[in-house]
């Protein structure tokens, strides 16, 4: 069975630019959380989407959005860029929503650069 | 709100030395609790999990076991390999909102 992919694998933009990342999750998994990656802050999470819905979000200003199509695949946004933005994105799958003990399959992830 | 506590790192060791890394965490309820390993330049992949009290999770020599009573699930293993260099995350799902609530990370350097 193959694996979460994402892409791109690298992206570097420039302030003020909007950029969007994609998102597949394993086959059968409905799904897809977004994550945020930098030395900083660390792992955070962004929002989760089940079934085209969000159905959980962290605390990320209304720039960051997503949205997931009805094969399951989900896309992120970030809008108007800033420095802090660059990060390593990474999406994570399983199969259903609001179990806790399924265990989220992760992605290669997509290193965005922010000049 | 909840939250996992890892002991920071780096953690230097050299090839087949015994390895802990503390992990305890702050949850309401019984969360589920995982390791994730990310390699230089990758993902994320877990390593082991639990889902509920005393159980012990294990995987390529790894192991860890959900203690409730200490709020605690140290990851060890027996004899580390340079390969098993990478950093190593602890994390929590609790049935309060399902996300993965992370530690900071460990980076473990194992020399030959």
């Amino acid at each position: 069975k193959a694996g979460v992919t994402q892409t791109p694998r690298y992206l570097i933009k420039t302030r003020g630019q909007q950029v969007t990342l994609s998102c597949s999750p394993i086959s059968g998994h409905r799904s897809v959380s977004w994550y945020q990656q930098t030395p900083g802050q660390g792992l955070q999470f962004l929002f989760e989407y089940f079934s085209e819905t969000q159905r959980n979000k962290g605390n990320f200003p209304g720039r960051f959005s997503g949205r997931q199509f009805s094969n399951s695949r989900s896309e992120m946004n970030v809008s108007t860029l800033e420095l802090g933005d660059s990060a390593l994105y990474l999406c994570a799958s399983k199969p259903l929503a609001g179990v806790s003990t399924d265990t989220q399959y992760f992605g290669p992830g997509t290193r965005l650069t922010v000049l | 709100g909840d939250s996992v506590t890892q002991m920071e790192g780096p953690v230097t060791l050299s090839e087949e030395a015994f390895l802990t890394i503390n992990c305890t965490y702050t949850a309401t309820g019984y969360p589920s609790l995982f390791w994730y390993v990310q390699y230089p330049g990758e993902g994320l992949q877990l390593l082991l999990k639990a889902t509920k009290a005393d159980d012990k999770g294990s995987n390529k020599g790894f192991e860890a076991t959900y203690r409730k009573e200490t709020t605690s699930f140290h990851l060890e293993k027996g004899s580390v390999q340079v390969s098993d260099s990478a950093v190593y995350f602890c994390a929590l799902s609790a049935d309060s909102n399902y996300q993965l609530i992370w530690g900071a990370g460990t980076k473990l350097i194992i020399k030959p």
